[in-house]
């Protein structure tokens, strides 16, 4: 069974653009949480997304922001990036949300911005 | 006071020891614990997952959890150097079930 998908794998942006990035779940996986990870806050929720609806979100502007399709595939939306936003965008799958289900995270996005 | 607290080491142990990664949390409420390894350059890879008092085994990998004391830890018998990496403990608090609070992670050495 394939793992979980991320696209693009590196991008490099300046600050003002915005950004889009993709997560394709696990075959049969129905909910996608976005992370983001940096060398000085660690690992940090940003949203969850299941049945093509946000359920919860994590303590960031509404720069950053998320959808998913009806097919479960997920993407985030970054918009006027600022240097800050430089870090690596981890999607994890899992079955459904809850208590007990476990996550698996895909390669990550790694966003420079400049 | 940090939600969830790990050591960030390096933790340096010779090859075929026994490495004890150590993890504490403040929400006494919470039910699920996740072990990740993730190796420089990499994404976070599941290792293991505990939601009972007591041991959980798998392979050369213990899971260890005390809900009483907040406490969940790794242990890793027969270290090899392939084990070297960075080991976050993730908890599901119990304001929101849905996401997973990681620590800072502890760096792992097994040398030769």
């Amino acid at each position: 069974k394939a793992g979980v998908t991320q696209t693009p794998r590196y991008l490099i942006k300046t600050r003002g653009q915005q950004v889009t990035l993709s997560c394709s779940p696990i075959s049969g996986h129905r909910s996608v949480s976005w992370y983001q990870q940096t060398p000085g806050q660690g690992l940090q929720f940003l949203f969850e997304y299941f049945s093509e609806t946000q359920r919860n979100k994590g303590n960031f502007p509404g720069r950053f922001s998320g959808r998913q399709f009806s097919n479960s595939r997920s993407e985030m939306n970054v918009s006027t990036l600022e240097l800050g936003d430089s870090a690596l965008y981890l999607c994890a799958s899992s079955l459904a949300p809850g208590l007990y289900n476990e996550q698996f995270f895909g390669p990550g996005t790694r966003l420079t911005v400049l | 006071q940090k939600e969830v607290e790990q050591n960030s080491g390096p933790l340096s142990v010779p090859e075929g020891a026994i490495a004890s990664l150590n993890c504490t949390y403040s929400d006494r409420g919470s039910q699920s614990f996740f072990w990740y390894r993730q190796y420089s350059g990499k994404s976070p890879e599941l290792i293991m997952s505990i939601y009972s008092n007591g041991d959980k085994e798998d392979g050369r990998f213990t899971a260890q959890l005390n809900k009483a004391s907040q406490y969940v830890s790794l242990l890793i018998r027969d270290s090899q150097p392939s084990d070297s990496a960075t080991y976050l403990c993730a908890v599901t608090p119990p304001y929101n079930t849905d996401k997973l609070i990681f620590g800072t992670g502890t760096r792992l050495q097994v040398f030769p």
